[in-house]
């Protein structure tokens, strides 16, 4: 049973545009909603993070908009920048972590072309 | 990925062989996990660590074995290596008041 579900699997955005990434969960007892860059060779490092007593947060050029009823969030990336170029993943967890830890989408693979 | 050591980077194993797969940290974190990752598939949870000395299992356990033994170091063991356990495999520690994950650097193993 995938619990969160992403997409799309790949995306490529010329150079200024806006970059959206999209996830859709399960489980109500989720309440932390992260989102992490991977680039190739390294680990995933956390971007940026929303719990869901807020419907957005923004940190630079990337935000998260959360829709607690549709039980979707997802990532905004303005002024998309080469550099950006990576696997981006959504992922969520119980207050705590515990036995499940983080539960994961699948990935997009995001090209920002110049 | 300060804070979390895993080694090593690169590995090359036959079919049958065993090997472990070695986490440190020195965040000073109660909980530690191994997940694997796989084209197409995101990171799956193997094992979990609450404490030193406790363990259960994740989404995909088999094949598979962990050690808790202090709080500091959590490993992961392959006793009987097989193709499908190729992936890049990530040790990850909770920190930042129980919400932030912190991942190593990745161990790239393949099973010939």
């Amino acid at each position: 049973q995938q619990q969160v579900k992403q997409s799309p699997q790949s995306l490529i955005v010329q150079k200024g545009g806006i970059s959206i990434i999209n996830c859709a969960y399960e489980n109500t007892a989720f309440d932390y909603f992260p989102w992490y860059q991977q680039f190739p060779g390294k680990g995933p490092a956390l971007l940026i993070a929303i719990r869901p007593d807020v419907s957005e947060k923004k940190e630079g050029r990337f935000t998260i908009s959360f829709n607690k009823s549709a039980k979707q969030f997802s990532l905004h990336i303005m002024d998309s920048q080469p550099g950006d170029s990576a696997t981006y993943f959504c992922a969520a967890s119980r207050a705590g972590g515990g036995a499940d830890g983080l539960t994961f989408g699948k990935g997009t693979h995001l090209i920002i072309q110049p | 990925n300060a804070g979390v050591t895993q080694t090593p980077k690169f590995q090359v194993l036959k079919t049958g062989q065993s090997m472990t797969l070695q986490c440190a940290q020195d965040m000073n974190h109660n909980s530690m996990y191994w997940y694997r990752q796989d084209p197409g598939m995101g990171l799956r949870l193997i094992y979990y660590s609450a404490s030193e000395g406790t363990t259960d299992k994740g989404e995909v356990p088999n094949g598979y074995n962990v050690s808790r033994l202090n709080k500091r170091e959590f490993s992961l063991r392959l006793e009987s290596a097989a193709p499908s356990q190729t992936s890049v495999y990530f040790c990850a520690i909770l920190g930042q008041g129980n919400y932030g994950y912190t991942f190593g650097s990745g161990t790239r193993l393949t099973v010939v």
